[in-house]
């Protein structure tokens, strides 16, 4: 099982801030299948970056995503106070798939 | 417009069993894999299980193998995941999520599993 690991906990920024969020992967991600996840509470989880880079269809290009091999990155050039949540990666190229254990994004 | 929507939550004893069930709309059911991932209270995203869009590959995470089973029936497109000899440590909201590879593109709201005497 691949065990992904999330830093850091919380991230508190303003708005208008950059988000650096780090994934780091117990081993390699085959072809780089990682993906990102925004989650809300009460809501439904919602895809931000596929295969480490891709945005997902709707996604503003605040979102970014990179990385490959263990250690990737998902970045938000510019908060938004609508960005408070959740963050996850969660590896796709492997099953079990995996989630990291998240990183809460507070906008101050 | 893509929807999934769950149902079959509620609150049971250990031991019991409970089927939930997620219609899907807006999209070409039978070509998604599609999965059911939970969320305890107070915890992150936990993947628990898979299925191939035409039904003939499953996975599971290990600790509901052999006690849970993930089934669809893409002439309603339809996905269920049958929940056996329950514990309390199942006790999670459960979404289902379906994408064309393995990543989950579309999700539904969950719906809510509480195992308690």
């Amino acid at each position: 099982e691949i065990v992904l690991t999330q830093s850091p906990g919380t991230l508190s920024l303003s708005p208008g801030e950059r988000a650096t969020l780090s994934c780091t992967a117990s081993q390699s991600v085959t072809n780089n299948f990682l993906a990102w996840y925004q989650h809300k509470p009460g809501q439904a989880p919602r895809l931000l970056i596929d295969d480490a880079s891709d945005r997902a269809t709707g996604i503003p290009d605040r979102f970014s995503g990179s990385g490959s091999g263990t250690d990737f990155t998902l970045t938000i050039s510019r908060l938004d106070p609508e960005d408070s949540a959740v963050y996850y990666c969660q590896q796709c190229a492997h099953s079990p798939l995996t989630f990291g254990q998240g990183t809460k994004v507070e906008i101050k | 417009e893509v929807q999934l929507v769950e149902s079959g939550g509620g609150l049971v004893q250990p031991g019991e069993s409970l089927r939930l069930s997620c219609a899907a709309s807006g999209f070409t059911f039978r070509s998604y894999w599609m999965h059911w991932v939970r969320q305890a209270p107070g915890k992150g995203l936990q993947w628990v299980a898979m299925i191939k869009g035409d039904g003939s590959q499953k996975f599971y995470v290990d600790f509901v193998e052999g006690r849970f089973t993930i089934s669809r029936d893409n002439a309603r497109d339809s996905l269920y995941l049958q929940m056996d000899n329950l514990r309390a440590e199942d006790t999670a909201v459960y979404f289902c999520a379906g994408g064309l590879g393995w990543t989950a593109q579309y999700w539904g709201q969950g719906t809510l599993v509480s195992v308690s005497p």
